[in-house]
């Protein structure tokens, strides 16, 4: 098990809200990346965020955004959230280029 | 851009015979590879990873990946496979000043008894 944590576990949403997800990273990580993971695919890369800025971005809309803290902990928030976006979100943080994963948080949307 | 690919969806092995699990990359420059493992319901567990240096890499619970520049392949493999290594495999590729991993579809391995 890696030091990466994520909250909550599993989410379930109804189309149009808004959702908000953490992750804490192991301890003397600095850069926390985000990915979503669709049943049966392999993980997409959503950003990036190194010392509090987003430094790298995938092929995903604006409604997908994120923040990093000072103790370099993260949130990925979705806003109108459509039924596509029921996947496995993974957070995965790193200090070189091994990246370390957190469990991940399950979200449906309905 | 980089990406990975894996030619298999499902790799099927006896218990005990080897294993081979393929990848192939495409990456300008000079790529980081990646091979991770993924148990139901879980996060992604790294195995090894290929930076720089020799073309053997040997990683966790006795896997490891040969890097072949030429062929841009970074196939997974390991001499005796064990029921317990059932799973979904991923590759993945980074590669430049960014840090983003780009993920193959996953192959799935089953070792029967």
């Amino acid at each position: 098990e890696t030091g990466v944590t994520q909250s909550p576990t599993h989410l379930i949403k109804t189309r149009g809200q808004q959702v908000t997800l953490r992750c804490s990273s192991q301890s003397g990580h600095n850069t926390v990346s985000w990915y979503q993971q669709a049943l049966g695919q392999g993980p997409q890369f959503i950003f990036q965020y190194y010392r509090e800025e987003e430094n790298g971005r995938g092929n995903f809309p604006p409604r997908f955004s994120g923040l990093q803290f000072p103790n370099y902990s993260s949130e990925l928030n979705v806003n109108a959230l459509e039924l596509d976006d029921s996947a496995l979100y993974l957070c995965a943080s790193s200090l070189g280029r091994e990246q370390d994963f957190g469990p991940g948080t399950r979200l449906t949307v309905t | 851009a980089q990406s990975v690919a894996q030619p298999e969806d499902q790799v099927n092995v006896a218990e005990g015979n080897p294993l081979t699990v393929k990848c192939t990359y495409s990456v300008s420059g000079n790529p980081y590879l990646f091979w991770y493992v993924q148990y139901p319901n879980r996060g992604l567990q790294f195995l090894l990873k290929y930076i720089t240096g020799d073309n053997l890499v040997k990683g966790s619970y006795g896997f490891e990946a040969e890097f072949n520049k030429s062929q841009t392949s970074f196939h997974l493999k390991k001499p005796s496979a064990l029921v317990s290594d059932s799973a979904l495999y991923f590759c993945a590729v980074s590669h430049g000043t960014y840090n983003d991993m780009r993920f193959g579809a996953g192959t799935r391995l089953t070792v029967k008894p």
